[in-house]
């Protein structure tokens, strides 16, 4: 099936340094997310994205982060500066359109851990 | 608040057993309701889903059960077996032109052999 590929798998940081979580959605999908899942907790939503603006963001989405998709590239979480908090696996996830009937199709992960 | 609860963690089934994994919602606005799988260290992928206009859908063992009235969704997974061991997680979403889903905690389903 359409594959989301995530990079980096894992990455430890330092707090207060700065991260870049890319993403390569499914080839032809218009709609891009993040949620974060906290160890033993449930994932959740951050933020979807849609013609190169949110749509929307939930009170996880900080100040500290933020998402782009330059000109069709990777879709990027960044977070800047990063704090202990901000440890988790992220997860991006791309659909076809909008509408919560749209499937989402998800990557595996990228496991942040900050020190 | 929790939007989207699994109130079990986890479940063990025999093999040839039915595995029926709970989910309970608050939000009467969720018009579309979803059953993702999860092997670990592995992504998420959606199962099987329901819109609100329908109360039941069947895909081969798969049903998932809509009961509005009560705010509860349901699947059962007939004749489980061994590769049906993973995390299942409930989700449900708003429409009215809203992307995003809201997921529950996942349970654990275990099918023993």
């Amino acid at each position: 099936g359409p594959k989301v590929l995530q990079i980096p798998s894992h990455q430890i940081i330092d707090m207060g340094q700065m991260v870049t979580l890319n993403c390569d959605p499914v080839s032809n999908h218009l709609y891009f997310y993040w949620y974060k899942q906290i160890l033993g907790q449930q994932m959740e939503f951050l933020v979807n994205f849609y013609n190169g603006k949110v749509m929307e963001k939930s009170k996880l989405f900080k100040d500290q982060f933020s998402v782009e998709r330059p000109d069709g590239s990777y879709f990027t979480l960044k977070i800047q500066p990063t704090a202990l908090e901000d440890s988790a696996v992220y997860f991006c996830a791309s659909s076809l359109d909008r509408g919560s009937g749209n499937t989402l199709y998800f990557g595996e992960g990228s496991r942040l851990i900050v020190v | 608040g929790q939007q989207v609860k699994q109130s079990s963690p986890s479940l063990t089934v025999q093999e040839g057993g039915i595995s029926i994994l709970n989910c309970d919602y608050e939000n009467d606005m969720f018009d579309y309701f979803a059953w993702y799988k999860k092997y670990p260290d592995n992504s998420p992928t959606l199962l099987i889903s329901v819109r609100s206009n329908v109360d039941k859908r069947e895909d081969g063992r798969l049903t998932v059960f809509l009961n509005k009235s009560g705010k509860h969704f349901s699947l059962h997974i007939t004749a489980s077996q061994p590769e049906d061991t993973a995390v299942y997680l409930c989700a449900a979403g708003a429409g009215g032109g809203s992307a995003k889903l809201i997921f529950g905690e996942g349970t654990k389903l275990t099918v023993s052999s």
